[in-house]
């Protein structure tokens, strides 16, 4: 089945620093989302990117959709402490259905 | 808009037990997931429902676990008999599909049910 490798698995920073995650998959998804998540909640959407080789940014953070549709890239700059949580990748296929990475978690140290 | 609406937030229940989760897509949304979270397995997803229909079930675990839509506005995930292995969060996300619109089948979450079986 369809599935993606999320890098990676943890990080642990100094505050200000910038962080850069990937997700990618054997199979060409038609959307690509990145989520995050915080203790005892569900995740919440950060961006969505709908085509090949977009480029979105929501505040310090910045989302590409690799060309191939098989990769995706999360980058956060000038990292601040309430950035922790555990961050998805998920791909959609056109039938709908989204698969989640495993997740990258990450820590800021102030 | 209240959101993605899930019950029980928390269960502990011993093994053997019926589980039953509920939630409540938002309204106008015509596509409801179920997702289960473990430390070990991440977010998995169990089933998904488009217009009340079962779309693709293929991700449920085994004959224990069944989902129902009865409506547009409702949807229970059961486990009977419940196991130790069944213990997660339990998520239910909601979204709407706007054919060759983007921002189309954006999920949106509710909180989770936090099931623990003994």
């Amino acid at each position: 089945g369809q599935q993606l490798n999320q890098s990676p698995q943890s990080m642990f920073i100094q505050e200000g620093e910038d962080v850069s995650m990937n997700c990618t998959s054997s199979s060409i998804f038609n959307t690509w989302l990145w989520y995050k998540q915080e203790p005892g909640e569900g995740p919440v959407l950060l961006i969505a990117l709908y085509k090949a080789g977009e480029l979105t940014s929501n505040g310090r953070l910045t989302a590409q959709f690799g060309i191939t549709r098989k990769d995706s890239f999360l980058n956060i700059s000038a990292s601040i402490p309430s950035d922790v949580g555990i961050y998805f990748c998920a791909g959609q296929s056109n039938t709908g259905k989204l698969i989640f990475g495993q997740g990258t978690t990450l820590q800021v140290k102030p | 808009d209240a959101g993605v609406i899930q019950s029980p937030r928390h269960e502990v229940t011993e093994m053997g037990q019926e589980v039953t989760l509920r939630c409540k897509p938002i309204s106008g949304h015509d596509y409801l997931f179920w997702y289960r979270q473990t430390m070990m397995r991440g977010l998995e997803l169990l089933i998904y429902f488009n217009n009340n229909v079962p779309i693709d079930d293929s991700g449920m675990p085994e004959d224990r676990f069944s989902a129902k839509m009865p409506n547009a506005s409702f949807s229970t995930l059961k486990i009977q008999p419940s196991e130790p292995r069944d213990s997660a969060v339990y998520f239910c996300a909601s979204s709407r599909r706007l054919a060759g619109v983007s921002g189309a089948n954006v999920l949106t979450f509710g909180a989770g049910s936090r099931l623990t079986v003994l």
